[in-house]
């Protein structure tokens, strides 16, 4: 059981440059979110979504977009990179509201130059 | 607007002594649930502890406890008997419970636990 699986681990990124983060979960989780991890600082919401189709923004949405085409997938995308995206990216997934802590993908560590 | 609160941003402790991470919250949600996420110099986000706001007692997993005082809005991780793999940062944090909020969660800005052999 691979869980939550992002891809790629490690970019970097030219200034306007475009890319798409893949987050792919095999446990069956309507809920999946999309966070940043700035250096010293916790983790904020970019999107999210409570199912297939499905998504909404976050507290830091600007500059990114996502689609949840299938259940399992949920794709975050940079249309046109700045360097203050540079951020490590976790995707996390959950089954139910609540009573349930999120499961964590690896994350991917993205430079924008 | 929820908020968490992590105000030790480093900790030290001697190597299988108990130690205390701090956590509050706020939020106006009667139902939520309170999580602390081990992150390891490897950078990975792991799961600790679950307490959920009606719960009664304290939630424990193994060395690790949670002292929840809810008057207080006050979260506390407490690991016993530490140890050296226990050095990692540490990351408080708030899921809505309401199906309708989707179950997001705030985090607070973490706290480096150093353990000293």
């Amino acid at each position: 059981n691979a869980g939550v699986t992002q891809t790629p681990k490690f970019r970097v990124l030219k200034t306007g440059q475009s890319m798409t983060l893949l987050c792919a979960q095999d446990m069956n989780h309507e809920y999946m979110y999309w966070y940043r991890q700035d250096p010293g600082m916790g983790l904020r919401l970019i999107h999210y979504s409570v199912g297939e189709g499905t998504t909404a923004k976050g507290e830091v949405p600007d500059g990114y977009n996502v689609s949840r085409l299938k259940k399992q997938n949920f794709l975050l995308g940079l249309e046109s990179a700045a360097p203050s995206q540079t951020s490590v990216y976790f995707c996390a997934s959950s089954g139910e509201t609540g009573l349930y802590g999120y499961t964590f993908g690896s994350g991917t560590r993205l430079t924008v130059v | 607007a929820q908020k968490i609160t992590q105000t030790q941003p480093g900790m030290f402790v001697q190597e299988k002594e108990a130690v205390t991470l701090d956590c509050t919250y706020d939020t106006s949600d009667p139902s939520y649930g309170l999580f602390w996420y081990k992150q390891p110099s490897s950078g990975e986000m792991i799961f600790l502890i679950y307490q959920g706001s009606y719960d009664q007692q304290n939630a424990t997993e193994g060395r690790y406890s949670l002292n929840f005082q809810k008057a207080r809005k006050s979260a506390n991780l407490v690991i016993s008997a530490s140890q050296l793999g226990d050095s990692a940062m540490y990351f408080c944090a708030m899921r809505e419970g309401a199906r309708a909020n989707a179950g997001k969660s705030t985090f607070g800005d973490g706290t480096t636990l150093t353990v000293k052999p």
